[in-house]
C-alpha cells in the first residue's frame, strides 16, 4: 500500500459526459501527479500540482482539467468524453516541489478505470 | 524531447535470472528508477539509481547503469511467478523551468514460466 488514494476504484459512464477522479496524496506529500495509461498510449503525463498551484503540463487535453485544494486532495475533471478516453487514470504524490537536484520520488495510487460507451 | 526505450515484452523460466534493459536520451538525467505493474495495479517503486552511481543491488534486484551508452538494466535473481508484471524504466531529469520531469518507458511484460 503506497498510502495513496483513489477514488472511484471503477467508473463507466457514456460519450458525451462529464466525470470526476478523486486522488488524496501520501500524508506529508505536496506535489501530486496526473497519468493516463492506455493500450495503445503507454503511461502519460498529464498535470502535476505542488502544495495548490500547476508546475507541470504534460499532454493534458483541453477537455480535462484539474486542481489540487487546500488540502492537498486533488481531483482531474474529464469533460465531453470520448470512447478514446478509456483508460487507467493513476494518480501519484511526492514530498516536494520536485526540484531536480534530489530525489523526489514518486508513489503510485491503485488507479481509477474509466470506461466511456 | 526525452525518450525512454524498452523492449516490450520478455519471457524467462522460473529460477532463472532475467534482465530488463532500458535506454534513456535525457544526458541531464538525475535519478532513473524501476517501477512495477501487477494486473489490475498501480505502479510500485522497486528501486532507483543516482546518475553518479554505476550499480545498485537491493536483495535480488541489481541495477546497472551505464551513464555513457544512457542504458540502464534491471536483473531479477532466481525470477519467481509473482515476479511476472510490467516494469517500467523511469528517469528525472529537469524541464525549462528547473523542476523535476519524469519520463517513462513504454514498460517491458514479464512472463515467469513456472
Amino acid at each position: 500500500d503506497s498510502g495513496v488514494t483513489q477514488t472511484p476504484k471503477h467508473l463507466i459512464t457514456a460519450t458525451g459526459q462529464r466525470v470526476t477522479l478523486r486522488c488524496s496524496p501520501r500524508s506529508g506529500d505536496l506535489s501530486v501527479y496526473w497519468y493516463q495509461q492506455s493500450l495503445d498510449q503507454g503511461l502519460q503525463f498529464l498535470i502535476q500540482y505542488y502544495n495548490g498551484e500547476e508546475r507541470a503540463k504534460g499532454n493534458i487535453l483541453e477537455r480535462f482539467s484539474a486542481q489540487q485544494f487546500p488540502d492537498l486532495h486533488s481531483e482531474l475533471n474529464l469533460s465531453s468524453l470520448e470512447l478514446g478516453d478509456s483508460a487507467l487514470y493513476f494518480c501519484a504524490s511526492s514530498v516536494g516541489s520536485g526540484r531536480a537536484f534530489y530525489t523526489d520520488t514518486q508513489y503510485f495510487g491503485p488507479g481509477t478505470r474509466l470506461t466511456v460507451l | 524531447g526525452e525518450d525512454v526505450e524498452q523492449s516490450l515484452f520478455l519471457s524467462v523460466r522460473e529460477g532463472d535470472s532475467s534482465v530488463i534493459n532500458c535506454t534513456y536520451t535525457d544526458s541531464s538525467s538525475t535519478y532513473l528508477y524501476w517501477y512495477k505493474q501487477e494486473p489490475g495495479a498501480g505502479l510500485q517503486l522497486l528501486t532507483y539509481i543516482f546518475s553518479n552511481m554505476d550499480m545498485k543491488q537491493d536483495q535480488r534486484l541489481t541495477v546497472l547503469l551505464n551513464k555513457k551508452d544512457k542504458h540502464l538494466s534491471l536483473r531479477i535473481a532466481d525470477t519467481q511467478t509473482g515476479d511476472s508484471a510490467i516494469y517500467f524504466c523511469a528517469e528525472s531529469g529537469s524541464n525549462s523551468g528547473g523542476y523535476q520531469k519524469v519520463t517513462f518507458g513504454t514498460g517491458t511484460k514479464l512472463q515467469v514460466i513456472p
